[in-house]
């Protein structure tokens, strides 16, 4: 069945860049997403990337994505301390996510002064 | 344009008890996906309903069934529930189900059930 691993804790200092890795296992997914949940709230959509690509850029983020190894990562540069928050990582298969989104498990970003 | 809303934001039930859920998507979207998020099992598809018709199931027990109605609003219902029910219900809108980014789904703050 599908699969999607992260690691479960990273901890940067502020101002550095961290960058947070995704494995997936179907390899038909067509979009694979990044999400961010903060303590008591829902999933906010932070980007997303279409298979055919294999990178992305919207401001602080940057998604590269190696299809042959099926791995997904999400770099942001310059951390902020808002930025602590768990980054789930998300496919959707060929159908669109017909069959609902794929998530990890979670990866806890711990922001040190 | 609001987001997605969902109600309650919390709720106490007991064992046995049934419960209702409410998502009302962002307007224009017509597809409804609901999750179930826990510690132990992290975020599990439920199910999504597009055009009042349930498209998929997730793999979970028919005491989970769901709605939705002809606005796209969706409701998502609980019976006897069990301990193992507490979770954050989270409901997520997209504009259509057929696939390509424009079905990116956005999700709702979420209900917080506790069951005792």
């Amino acid at each position: 069945g599908e699969d999607v691993e992260q690691s479960l804790f990273l901890s940067v200092r502020e101002g550095d860049s961290s960058v947070i890795n995704c494995t997936y296992t179907d390899s038909s997914s067509t979009y694979l997403y990044w999400y961010k949940q903060e303590p008591g709230a829902g999933l906010q959509l932070l980007t997303y990337i279409f298979s055919n690509m294999d990178m992305k850029q919207d401001q602080r983020l940057t998604v590269l994505l190696n299809k042959k190894d099926k791995h997904l990562s999400l770099r942001i540069a310059d951390t902020q301390t808002g930025d602590s928050a768990i980054y789930f990582c998300a496919e959707a298969d060929s159908g669109g996510g017909a069959d609902g989104l794929t998530f990890g498990k979670g990866t806890h970003l711990i922001i040190q002064p | 344009k609001a987001g997605v809303t969902q109600t309650p934001r919390y709720l106490i039930k007991t064992r046995g008890q049934q419960v209702t859920l409410s998502c009302s998507p962002i307007s224009g979207h017509r597809s409804v996906s609901w999750y179930q998020q826990t510690p132990g099992q992290g975020l599990q598809f439920l199910f999504e309903y597009f055009s009042e018709t349930q498209r998929n199931k997730g793999n979970f027990p028919g005491r989970f069934s769901g709605r939705q109605f002809s606005n796209s609003r969706s409701e998502m219902n609980v019976s006897t529930l069990e301990l193992g029910d507490s979770a954050l219900y989270l409901c997520a809108s997209s504009l259509m189900a057929s696939g390509g980014a424009r079905d990116t789904q956005y999700f709702g703050p979420g209900t917080r059930l506790t069951v005792l």
